[in-house]
């Protein structure tokens, strides 16, 4: 079983709905979480940091974290033709405090 | 503010050949990390350094060292490049210690025939 999982995609939405991308770990004791977007061709740049239960709002992103459940989700409202991006997954995994594990991300496509 | 930069952006190599790529941030971070970047394979950690002078090993180091030069840069070697390292590389470097916020260079591109 991979440490953090997420659902490859691609996934598709029109434009001006809300996208809904979803990541599982399996480290119970994982603190931090992270969400980075990823443009075709380009590097990694961080979105929103997660470390508490509930969810964290910025701007028309939202973190949700269920340490319970072990998984962290993004959501995107009103999204964008910008928004097309891979999104990253990563999680400080317990144990390895100093690496960050990353899924291998979801391709979302927004379409006009 | 150039933040992390990597070189160089794109190098074909022969099987057996040598390279080093280089890494520099201008952020005085003190963490600085070497990923490589595979299709349906995600970010896979290579080495890491979390301070001057120190580095470890990640998730898939074998065929590769680093060097820690000095609290701005970060070197990784290819002493005998294979196939199986064509990838893309990102060097990256964060504030503290421990895993926080990266902040990723544009990358480099390896292909090794």
């Amino acid at each position: 079983q991979k440490e953090v999982e997420q659902n490859s995609g691609p996934l598709s939405v029109p434009e001006g709905a809300i996208a809904s991308l979803n990541c599982t770990y399996s480290d119970r004791g994982s603190q931090s979480f992270f969400w980075y977007r990823q443009y075709s061709g380009k590097s990694p740049e961080l979105i929103m940091s997660i470390y508490s239960n509930g969810d964290k709002e910025d701007g028309r992103f939202t973190a949700q974290l269920n340490k319970a459940s072990q998984y962290v989700s993004l959501l995107i409202r009103d999204s964008q033709p910008s928004d097309s991006a891979t999104y990253l997954c990563a999680v400080a995994i317990s144990g390895s405090a100093r690496q960050l594990t990353f899924g291998s991300g979801t391709q979302l496509t927004v379409l006009p | 503010n150039a933040g992390v930069t990597q070189t160089p952006k794109f190098q074909v190599l022969k099987t057996g050949q040598s390279m080093t790529l280089q890494c520099a941030q201008d952020m005085n971070h003190n963490s600085m990390y070497w990923y490589r970047q595979d299709p349906g394979m995600g970010l896979r950690l290579i080495y890491y350094s979390a301070s001057e002078g120190t580095t470890d090993k990640g998730e898939v180091p074998n065929g590769y060292n680093v060097s820690r030069l000095n609290k701005r840069e970060f070197s990784l070697r290819l002493e005998s490049a294979a196939p199986s390292q064509t990838s893309v590389y990102f060097c990256a470097s964060s504030e503290g210690s421990g895993a926080n916020v990266l902040t990723f260079g544009a990358g480099s591109r390896l292909t090794v025939l």
